[in-house]
This record gives C-alpha cells, sequence and structure tokens, in this order.
C-alpha cells in the first residue's frame, strides 16, 4: 500500500522568501502525485500534479514540484512568498489502477509573516 | 476545471439523528465519488469509494451501516451519516475525477457536521 509523508507540521516564511515544502512517498511503482491546497474551512484546490514525463512539474499560483524517484520525493517550491498563500499543504500519492484512490499525507501548515 | 459542490456546508443536528450530505458533480459525470472525513488539523482520511449503479466500497474500520452512501446518478453522491454522535462530528468532504483511470480528482467544498 502507499503512504505519503509530510515532515513539516507548521513552516513559517517571510513574504517574499522563498519555499519548499517536503513529501516523501513510499510506493511500489511509478506513482501518481499530487499537490493540494486548502484554506480554513474550504475544499482542497488542486495545485499541480504529476503522472508521467517531465520531473519538474509547473502548477498554478507559480508553485513548481520536482519528482526524484532515487529519493523518492516530491518536494513543492515557490520563489518568492506570497501573503495569500498562509493554507495547509496536502501532498498526495495514487496509484496507478488504483481507480483514482489517493493517500494523503497529513499535511504541512503554512504561515507567512509580513 | 471541473466542480464539485456539497451540500449542506455546514450542519448541526442532535445526537441519535440523521444527516444527510450530497456531492454533486456540476459539469461532469462521474461514475465513482469518493469520501473523506477530516479531523480539526488532521489529513484526510478515505472513508468509501461510491459507485454509480452498485454498492460502495467502504475503507478497513469505516461501519457500512454508520454511513450509509448512494450513488444515485453520475452526478450525485449522497452520504447519510446515521444515529449520529457527538464522535461524529467532523469534516466531510467528496471529491469525484472527472475521468477513470489517470487523472485529477475534483473536490468539493466539504461539509462541517457537528452533533450536540
Amino acid at each position: 500500500a502507499q503512504s505519503v509523508t509530510q515532515p513539516d507540521i507548521h513552516i513559517t516564511v517571510s513574504e517574499g522568501a522563498s519555499l519548499e515544502l517536503r513529501c516523501n512517498y513510499s510506493y511500489g511503482a511509478t506513482p501518481y502525485l499530487f499537490w493540494y491546497v486548502q484554506s480554513p474551512g474550504q475544499g482542497l484546490q488542486l495545485l499541480l500534479k504529476y503522472f508521467s514525463g517531465d520531473t519538474l512539474v509547473q502548477g498554478i499560483k507559480g508553485f513548481e514540484a520536482e519528482f526524484k524517484r532515487s529519493q523518492s520525493s516530491f518536494n513543492l517550491r515557490k520563489p518568492s512568498v506570497h501573503w495569500s498563500d498562509a493554507a495547509e499543504y496536502f501532498c498526495a500519492v495514487g496509484a496507478q489502477g488504483g481507480g483514482n484512490k489517493l493517500t494523503f499525507g497529513t499535511g504541512t501548515q503554512l504561515k507567512v509573516e509580513l | 476545471g471541473a466542480v464539485v459542490s456539497q451540500h449542506p456546508s455546514w450542519v448541526i443536528c442532535k445526537s441519535g439523528t440523521s444527516v444527510k450530505i450530497e456531492c454533486r458533480s456540476l459539469d461532469f459525470q462521474a461514475t465513482t465519488m469518493f469520501w473523506y472525513r477530516q479531523f480539526p488539523k488532521q489529513s484526510l482520511m478515505l472513508m468509501a469509494t461510491s459507485n454509480e449503479g452498485s454498492k460502495a466500497t467502504y475503507e478497513q474500520g469505516v461501519e457500512k451501516d454508520k454511513f450509509l452512501i448512494n450513488h444515485a446518478s453520475l452526478t450525485l453522491s449522497t452520504l447519510t451519516v446515521t444515529s449520529a454522535h457527538p464522535e461524529d462530528s467532523s469534516f466531510y468532504i467528496c471529491s469525484a475525477p472527472q475521468r477513470e483511470g489517470k487523472d485529477t480528482q475534483y473536490f468539493g467544498p466539504g461539509t462541517r457536521l457537528t452533533v450536540l
């Protein structure tokens, strides 16, 4: 069975600083990988996804993520954080042939200091 | 992108009553929908897979008699929390893929259930 680890429960960055949120997965084959963002009391919005091909994936709101098979990682990055980026970020993995079922990490709460 | 709605967005009920939550795919058909539960400041836990025209598939540890799922049409799935108790209070979120297989899940905005 697949699993996802997000080592950082909370991260605080200053507005304008760069950001990297870590995600490690466990899966026997090439996984489908996703990053979602959740604002308080809201559902999840897809930031980006990786299925195959180019390992550097561009998403919405200036986010990108890089799939590194050797490290079983799919870290999310943004070069310059905006105050509106403060939210909860979830990494998720889906199994090929798994019928779209997703396994989520525990999430990273991002706080942005002005 | 595809849109998934949920109704109601929040509900408060008395212990022992049943509550129905609707999940609709607004601009696409979904033969499969998923129901998640999220406790405060925690991750989403998959509860069950809702299958149009057949029985739902429940994850281990989820009581199927407690959480009744009906996938009435290609655009509607309902989750009924039966005989709700305070420990059922949670944030319930549904999702649906626009296509089967390799595809993105689109999530509803969630339903906050509070059982008094």
